[in-house]
């Protein structure tokens, strides 16, 4: 059974800094991995798609890695901004099943 | 553009009481999936069709079912709802397996 995991649950850093915010799955059986940004009571918003050939994206400021062997992918935030704050989650697609299996999150605060 | 469009967006029901959650899809995609969200337990896979006509079980689909009523549409249904239903729900597609999912706004339901 796929399991996707994300470390740290909460994380707090001040305006500008760099950061890193993990994600790793237990089954390397995947089409993709995506990760989502969610605010406050609102829905999912998709930031980047990676394919299982991929070893990386980049958004303006974000740029994810996939490394499939050792199950693990990683959202690297540059210059974070207050606005960056939000929950950011990943999301697998499993190739066994077709499944969009999802781990429960990290929330992040930048502050001023 | 709609995206991925939910309804209703707030309820609260009685135990006991049925109702269906609307999801429509604009985008012409073929998989749709249902998910809950509960603080502490991340977004947890209800139902999804890979498909039109095609509808499979996910984690956690006990008290539930659905209809995928045309490539559109997918419809969730709580024919008994109980308070541990109480939850957010939240509707997303994607067009094929190595595509990006789309999420919608959310339905905020509360059973008492």
């Amino acid at each position: 059974k796929q399991e996707v995991t994300q470390i740290p649950a909460a994380l707090s850093v001040p305006e500008g800094e760099n950061l890193v915010l993990n994600c790793s799955f237990t089954d390397s059986a995947i089409y993709n991995l995506q990760w989502f940004r969610q605010d406050p009571g609102k829905g999912l918003t998709s930031l980047l798609l990676i394919q299982s050939s991929q070893r990386e994206q980049t958004s303006g400021r974000l740029n994810a890695s996939l490394d499939k062997s050792s199950g693990r992918s990683t959202l690297y935030i540059a210059a974070s901004q207050p606005g960056d704050s939000a929950t950011y989650l990943c999301a697998v697609i499993s190739s066994n099943t077709g499944k969009l299996i999802f781990g429960q999150g990290t929330t992040l605060q930048v502050k001023p | 553009n709609a995206g991925v469009t939910q309804t209703p967006k707030f309820q609260v029901l009685k135990t006991g009481q049925s109702m269906t959650l609307q999801c429509a899809q604009d985008m012409n995609h073929n998989s749709m999936y249902w998910y809950r969200q509960d603080p502490g337990m991340g977004l947890r896979l209800i139902y999804y069709s890979a498909s039109e006509g095609t509808t499979d079980k996910g984690e956690v689909p006990n008290g539930y079912n659905v209809s995928r009523l045309n490539k559109r549409e997918f419809s969730l249904r709580l024919e008994s709802a109980a308070p541990s239903q109480t939850s957010v729900y939240f509707c997303a597609s994607r067009e094929g397996l190595y595509t990006e999912a789309f999420f919608g706004q959310g339905t905020r339901l509360t059973v008492v």
